[in-house]
């Protein structure tokens, strides 16, 4: 089992530039999660899907970000433009049924400068 | 919003002794889990306990949740070096799939 994937594992981009960070989960997972993580707010839940629908996306900060599942293994999470304040580190993570466990990927270090 | 409530922020002991982390949550949940972060990595699953459990055990991890007071504590046993890392909490809001995360105990292990 690979675990969940994360690409790229860094990412360094000026102010303004699209970002586009990409998750391929566990095979036979049916949920999918995407997180950033600060030091000053913590783990924030930003968006999660089910069977490939997008259920919750009230934790995406604004419009400049957007998630799609196109299938069943693969998600990317855009920010378009990006600001500094967007840096952070990204993480997605999956799980099989619901209340269950998070696999967590290696996470994405976004800077924007 | 912050569901889970972790203390204390920092911890830190000497190899050997026992470790005990506290979390706190406001709503009602169908079970808490609890993870842990080594630094530059993803989250790792301990153990999840479910809302009608009073004490769960994994290895040297014993976790208790007390659903009156809103509660959970982590206890590590016997601690080691390799047990330096983050602690996190995290509760289905509401019953809801969506897990949401304390700020975590920074827990440090001195050889």
């Amino acid at each position: 089992d690979a675990g969940v994937i994360q690409s790229p594992r860094h990412e360094v981009t000026e102010m303004g530039q699209e970002v586009t960070l990409r998750c391929k989960p566990i095979s036979g997972h049916d949920y999918l999660f995407w997180y950033r993580q600060t030091m000053m707010r913590g783990l924030e839940l930003l968006i999660y899907f089910n069977n490939n629908v997008p259920i919750d996306d009230s934790g995406m900060p604004e419009d400049r970000f957007s998630a799609k599942m196109p299938n069943a293994s693969f998600s990317t999470l855009k920010i378009q433009p990006s600001e500094p304040r967007d840096s952070a580190v990204y993480f997605c993570a999956s799980s099989f049924g619901s209340n269950s466990p998070l696999h967590f990927g290696n996470g994405t270090r976004l800077t924007v400068t | 919003s912050q569901q889970g409530e972790e203390d204390p922020q920092a911890l830190s002991i000497q190899e050997g002794e026992n470790a005990t982390m506290n979390c706190s949550y406001k709503t009602s949940i169908n079970n808490l889990q609890w993870y842990r972060q080594n630094s530059g990595r993803g989250l790792v699953h301990l153990i999840l306990i479910r809302s009608n459990e009073r004490e769960k055990h994994s290895g040297r991890l014993r976790v208790t949740l007390d659903t009156s007071k809103k509660s959970s504590s982590l206890l590590i046993t016997a601690s080691r070096a390799a047990d330096t890392a983050s602690y996190f909490c995290a509760t289905d809001e509401r019953g809801a799939q969506k897990l949401v995360f304390g700020q975590g105990t920074r827990l440090t292990i001195n050889p």
